[in-house]
């Protein structure tokens, strides 16, 4: 079965910094990875996606890379702002079933 | 981006009662869509994936006679909490993907707090 897990599970920043967040899986027949963000009591919003045949995906200040093989992703965030602070959660598809990490807490500070 | 409209966003009712969650895909048609609970500061917890016009599959421990999920078209999906009880308090959410979508899209969530 497949485990996805996420380090560090908090992190805090101060604004303008650059940041990574992983997440990694046990099992490397994926189909896709998706990075979502999610707000306190809201749902989540997609940010990524990045096909298994893919190495990285970019969205202004957001950078995710995969590196199948040895089951990682990162998700890098620019110039961070307060207002990326929200939990990141990465979800990886094995094409019948979405297996999600635990999420990262990102708090920056103005 | 594809649209997932969830509601209500938050209900309060009193224990024993039943409440329905309704999950609409606005402008795909989603084939699968999957229900999830969420514990504070806790991940997503699958409850179950339903197709259109078929039963519903549930994770394990899930009871199915208390969360029923209806997946009656390719743009409506309904999870009832059937009697619900004080723990049944929780956040819930859907998702969707549409034929050959590989994304997933997501309601914005139901906050349930149960008397």
């Amino acid at each position: 079965k497949q485990e996805v897990t996420q380090i560090p599970a908090a992190l805090s920043v101060p604004e303008g910094e650059n940041l990574v967040l992983n997440c990694s899986f046990t099992d490397s027949a994926i189909y896709n990875l998706q990075w979502f963000r999610q707000d306190p009591g809201k749902g989540l919003t997609s940010l990524l996606l990045i096909q298994s045949s893919q190495r990285e995906q970019t969205s202004g200040r957001l950078n995710a890379s995969l590196d199948k093989s040895s089951g990682r992703s990162t998700l890098y965030i620019a110039a961070s702002q307060p207002g990326d602070s929200a939990t990141y959660l990465c979800a990886v598809n094995t094409g019948n079933q979405f297996y999600f990490g635990t999420g990262t807490s990102l708090t920056v500070i103005p | 981006g594809a649209v997932v409209s969830q509601h209500p966003s938050w209900v309060i009712c009193k224990s024993g009662t039943s409440v329905k969650i309704e999950c609409r895909s606005l402008d795909f048609q989603a084939t699968t869509m999957f229900w999830y609970r969420q514990f504070p500061k806790q991940s997503l917890m699958l409850m179950a994936t339903s197709n259109e016009g078929s039963k519903a599959t549930y994770e394990q421990g899930v009871e199915k006679d208390k969360f029923l999920i209806n997946h009656a078209s390719l743009t409506l999906s309904t999870l009832t909490v059937t009697s619900a009880h004080p723990e049944d308090s929780s956040f819930y959410i859907c998702s969707a993907t549409g034929q050959g979508d590989e994304k997933l899209f997501f309601g914005s969530g139901t906050q349930l707090s149960v008397l």
